[in-house]
Formats: structure tokens, C-alpha cells, sequence
């Protein structure tokens, strides 16, 4: 069954630090997707990246930058001079198809995000 | 991507009643789900709402404590039914453009059962 490993439960940093958030999964399929997403204190989920597993090249949005390892299994996540609005809980999921052929996420248990002023 | 609604935003309930959630996209959609984040915890997939038929059940959860519908392709409603105070959680939809889509999901739910 698919896994995906956030061992990090808590990071804080002070602002215009650099993080790194972990992210290791685990799959037998040859085709998957793998997402971030972002839930701030308000509680909505929302959409950072998603990358197929054919595309292993690094990705950056801004500040965001995204390292995907398929060797490694690991899809992490990079925020530099984070911001207190950077604060938040960050899920990696994996994408699994189920019954029926519709895709399924499996969420780590998410990665808590202070960052101090 | 889709502008997706939730009713209610939160609630407080009484153990043994029941409470409906409603999600409405602003768009057609091929693909609802229906996920619960427990307090502090990871979100779980309860279901897949099909349109004009059953939803799909993920293990652990059953059609007699989660109904759900999917009357059309841009509204779906959850209930959670004879609830206890474990049922409290954030209850958030989700819904994608196609099988392989990406997930946008809605601005959730907070239930707090007493």
C-alpha cells in the first residue's frame, strides 16, 4: 500500500530562515503523483505542486522550491527567507488509483510550520 | 480552479442527531470526495461521491454512518449520522476536473460533537 513519511512533526524558525520540509513515500506503482499542500490556521487546504513521477526536474515558485528524488523516494519541500505567513501545517500526499480507475491521496501526517518574527 | 463552498462552516451538536454538510463547486466536475481531518491529525478519504449512483467507501467507514449524495456535477452533501463526540472533526470536499486531476478542496467543515 502507498505511504508517505513526513518525519518531521514541528519545525520553527525565525523569519528569513531557510526550510526544508521532509518528505519520503512509498509506492509500486510506475505511475503516481505527488502534491503539497498548505493548511494555514484558518483550516482550508490549499493546492502548492503537483509533480508526476516522469518528471524528476526541480521545480521553483518564488520563494517555494521543490526537490523530487525518485532514487531516494523523497519529494522535498524548500521555503527561503520564510515569512510568519509562511506559518502553517504542510501535507505531502501521493496519489493512488483505486476502484473504479479515480485517484485516492494519501496524506502524510503533515509538518507543523512556525516561523518567528 | 474551482471556487468550492461549504454549509455549514462550523457547528455544535448534540450526540445521537445527525448533521448534513453541503459542497458546491461553481463549475462542472467529474470528481467529489469526501475526506475527515481529525483534531491534530492527517486528512483520511471517506469516499468518492458518484454522480447518480452509490458513493464508493474507503475501509472504515459505512454507507449507514456517512450517507452521501451527488445529485448533479457540482453539488454533493455528507452526512454523518447518529454522531458521538469522536465524529468531531474538520470534514473537507474535494473535487477535480477528471480521474487523474488535481485535488482543489473546499474550505471545510468544523464539527464539534457534545
Amino acid at each position: 500500500a502507498q505511504k508517505v513519511t513526513q518525519a518531521q512533526t514541528e519545525i520553527s524558525v525565525v523569519e528569513k530562515e531557510d526550510v526544508t520540509l521532509d518528505c519520503v513515500y512509498e509506492t509500486r506503482d510506475t505511475t503516481y503523483y505527488l502534491f503539497w499542500y498548505k493548511q494555514p490556521p484558518s483550516g482550508e487546504l490549499v493546492f502548492l505542486i503537483r509533480r508526476n513521477s516522469f518528471d524528476e526536474q526541480n521545480e521553483i515558485s518564488g520563494r517555494y522550491s521543490w526537490n523530487f528524488q525518485k532514487s531516494t523516494s523523497s519529494f522535498n519541500f524548500t521555503i527561503t527567507t520564510s515569512q510568519v505567513v509562511d506559518s502553517a501545517v504542510y501535507f505531502c500526499a501521493l496519489s493512488e488509483v483505486v476502484q473504479g480507475g479515480s485517484e485516492k491521496l494519501v496524506f502524510g501526517k503533515g509538518t507543523k510550520l512556525t516561523v518567528n518574527p | 480552479s474551482a471556487v468550492i463552498s461549504q454549509k455549514p462552516s462550523r457547528d455544535i451538536c448534540q450526540r445521537g442527531t445527525s448533521l448534513t454538510i453541503q459542497c458546491q463547486v461553481d463549475s462542472q466536475v467529474t470528481m467529489m470526495f469526501w475526506y475527515r481531518q481529525q483534531p491534530g491529525q492527517s486528512l483520511t478519504l471517506i469516499a468518492t461521491a458518484n454522480q447518480g449512483s452509490e458513493a464508493t467507501y474507503e475501509s472504515g467507514f459505512v454507507i449507514d454512518k456517512f450517507p452521501i449524495s451527488r445529485p448533479n456535477l457540482t453539488f454533493s452533501t455528507l452526512t454523518v449520522s447518529n454522531m458521538s463526540p469522536e465524529d468531531s472533526s474538520i470534514y473537507l470536499c474535494s473535487v477535480a476536473g477528471g480521474r487523474v486531476e488535481t485535488q482543489y478542496f473546499g474550505p471545510g467543515t468544523r464539527l464539534l460533537v457534545l
